[in-house]
């Protein structure tokens, strides 16, 4: 189906370890996203990418590595996991933030680090 | 820092009520857009809301922007317990669209 895909949605490792949670889109959107969320809370900007080969840091990108070297594939990478980067990892894409295009989302990957 | 604030932060009502919730940012938006989460999923795009425009319905819902408060609003009308649900509101800045707490609704059958 088309869409946007996470994997793995879920995924326990251990603190040092690294850590890539893969996205995937159809679209061939020119914008990708990656969000955490904390448990109770909103969603916080990690990395966003305008094209493939361009990405750019959002509100909180300390402890992570994004690469784009395909349209479709905007991976995430955790260096060295640590038990704050808990969380539930968002990816999703849009055509243009900034003429308004709808940003799709997956459903997300959940990652614990122990 | 986030750019916007979603307020109140917890709403709970009963069935056929109105619920506003309320979002206000910090810096001069392109765009604010509102979407819903639902627990444990993504979140799904309900309505957009441009920088030059004052107000938009779509269905049960109506969205009001006041770039000189610089803050926005959600109305549902008429809800419903399939109602239940975070609600957040994205402004969009450049390339980016940053997101406030949310606000949880919860509406009662």
């Amino acid at each position: 189906d088309a869409g946007i895909t996470q994997s793995p949605r879920y995924k326990i490792t251990e603190t040092g370890r690294q850590v890539t949670l893969m996205c995937h889109q159809t679209w061939s959107h020119s914008y990708m996203f990656w969000y955490r969320q904390d448990l109770g809370h909103g969603l916080r900007l990690i990395y966003y990418s305008a094209a493939a080969d361009i990405t750019d840091k959002g509100e909180v990108p300390d402890g992570y590595v994004v690469s784009r070297s395909k349209t479709e594939n905007f991976p995430l990478t955790l260096e060295s996991a640590t038990r704050s980067q808990t969380s539930v990892y968002f990816c999703a894409s849009s055509e243009s933030i900034y003429s308004g295009n709808t940003i799709y989302f997956g459903e997300g990957s959940w990652l614990t680090v122990v | 820092s986030q750019q916007g604030e979603e307020d109140p932060q917890a709403l709970s009502i009963q069935e056929g009520e109105n619920a506003t919730m309320n979002c206000s940012y910090k810096t001069s938006i392109n765009n604010l857009q509102w979407y819903r989460q639902n627990s444990g999923r993504g979140l799904v795009h309900l309505i957009l809301i441009r920088s030059n425009e004052r107000e938009k319905h779509s269905g049960r819902l109506r969205v009001t922007l006041d770039t000189s408060k610089k803050s926005s609003s959600l109305l549902i009308t008429a809800s419903r317990a399939a109602d239940t649900a975070s609600y957040f509101c994205g402004c969009a800045v450049g390339s980016r669209l940053t997101f406030g707490e949310g606000t949880q609704l919860t509406v009662n059958p």
